[in-house]
């Protein structure tokens, strides 16, 4: 147990609609990451919050937002679904808002995605 | 243009042997590497990592390469055992020591050991 928690762990919808995806960090870590990881690819950055802030954005979608709440939680909403949306949703957390020895990125379980 | 790559989908050894998963990168700035192993319906879950400075990282059964000249690293796993059998990924940061912590992942190397 890597301490991250994700919810929900399944998720089916249809085309079109708008889904929000949950994730609660590491106790102590201000640091959140979210990454898709679709059919036979690896995990694709999304975006990166660091204490309430956006701090680095990757290959996210307009259609998709993300936030991070002062109890540190974070959300990430997608909307205006597609069918090639559907993937493995993973958010991961660490201490510090770069990446250096010993600050190391803890991976939640999930959200698979499922566009119909 | 994948910057991180795992050139072999999968990998099968004989438990005891040796295993040893490559992953090569075209971006010279990256100076940070992981390793990251990830069992079926789990998150992935950190293994090992390596700066630049260094060309070599052992913890215990696990070491990673590092050679910065052909842009490479491997990561050996001695001796391999059946909880070994996972998906691999390699991963690199294009940030070390900066303010943003995002990695740039390879498709991952699945491994089997067999008994």
């Amino acid at each position: 147990d890597s301490g991250v928690t994700q919810t929900p762990k399944h998720l089916i919808t249809a085309t079109g609609q708008r889904v929000t995806l949950r994730c609660s960090p590491r106790s102590g870590d201000l640091s959140v990451y979210w990454y898709q990881q679709s059919l036979d690819q690896g995990l694709q950055f999304l975006i990166q919050y660091y204490n309430g802030e956006e701090r680095a954005k990757g290959n996210i979608l307009e259609r998709f937002s993300a936030q991070q709440f002062p109890d540190l939680h974070s959300e990430l909403n997608l909307s205006s679904l597609e069918l090639g949306d559907s993937a493995l949703y993973f958010c991961a957390s660490s201490v510090t808002a770069g990446t250096s020895v010993g600050d190391t990125q803890y991976f939640g379980p999930g959200t698979r995605l499922t566009v119909l | 243009d994948q910057q991180v790559k795992q050139n072999s989908p999968s990998l099968s050894v004989q438990e005891g042997r040796i295993s040893i998963l490559n992953c090569d990168y075209t971006n010279s700035m990256f100076d940070y590497f992981l390793w990251y192993k990830k069992y079926p319906a789990e998150g992935p879950t950190f293994l090992i990592s390596i700066s630049s400075i260094k060309d070599k990282n052992e913890d215990g059964r696990f070491t990673v390469f590092l050679n910065k000249s052909a842009k490479h690293l491997s990561l050996h796993i001695v001796p391999s055992q059946p909880g070994d059998s996972a998906v691999y990924f390699c991963a690199a940061s294009p940030n070390y020591g900066g303010s943003q912590g995002n990695l740039i992942f390879g498709k991952g190397t699945k491994l089997s050991v067999k008994p």
